[in-house]
């Protein structure tokens, strides 16, 4: 069973980094689509970007000049760093598991599905 | 990056079946999948693929997909079944290869 503790700093001042951890227990590192998710106070949510254990990543093209995923696999974390932040950051912050393997047990690209949610990180930018 | 639509709010009586829908054009490519939502919690996810449903979530919910439009579709709804809804898929414009989320339907369950 896929468990996520996630942490980081939950006030941040405009312009500054924000960063957050999630460790991972449980289950195969590798497989999967470990992510980052956020959602505004009271609004949907919004695909921050991805990352492979072999380190291939995708981004939100909205986000992709100000956004970085890393994973340390030595550790199973997965990191998130958000530079030049501003109100429009202030969200709650997921770290997701992805997937997009069938109940059979195949893999296809068309079948793409977030299984395994953390709790959600709180970061409020206000100055 | 393609969009995924929802109708922000719908509504069913107790017991009374209701669909949830999401249109966008990735979804001519790509399969759907569904997240349930309440206040205070981290999503859920409750359908993927072609009709999949995860362990623990009642066979009241079913998927289906024509076109450019995929439906959740929940058969007998309950009050423990109001909350928020999300759909995503994959986002194939531009060979990105990203994720797309819908805006969320909020469901009430009268």
């Amino acid at each position: 069973q896929v468990q996520f503790q996630q942490w980081g700093a939950g006030l941040l001042k405009p312009s500054e980094t924000l960063s957050l951890t999630c460790a991972v227990y449980g289950g195969s590192f590798s497989d999967y689509y470990w992510t980052w998710i956020r959602q505004p106070p009271g609004k949907g949510l919004e695909w921050i970007g991805e990352i492979k254990h072999s380190g291939g990543s995708k981004y939100n093209p909205s986000l992709r000049s100000r956004v970085t995923i890393s994973v340390d696999t030595s550790n199973n974390h997965l990191s998130l760093k958000l530079i030049s932040v501003t109100a429009a950051d202030t969200a709650v912050y997921y770290c997701a598991r992805g997937s997009d393997q069938t109940p059979q047990g195949a893999w296809r690209s068309d079948y793409y599905y977030i299984d395994v949610w953390g709790k959600g990180t709180t970061v409020t930018i206000s100055s | 990056s393609s969009e995924l639509t929802q109708d922000p709010a719908v509504s069913v009586a107790l017991g009374q079946t209701v669909r949830i829908t999401c249109q966008g054009d990735s979804l001519r490519t790509n399969y759907a999948s569904w997240y349930q939502q309440k206040p205070g919690q981290a999503p859920l996810l409750v359908m993927y693929g072609k009709n999949d449903r995860p362990s623990g979530i009642p066979d009241r919910f079913s998927g289906s997909s024509s076109g450019n439009t995929a439906s959740l579709t929940i058969t007998g709804a309950q009050a423990e079944d109001e909350g928020d809804y999300f759909c995503n898929s994959r986002d194939s414009s531009f060979n990105h290869l990203a994720v797309v989320f819908g805006g969320g339907t909020k469901l009430t369950v009268l």
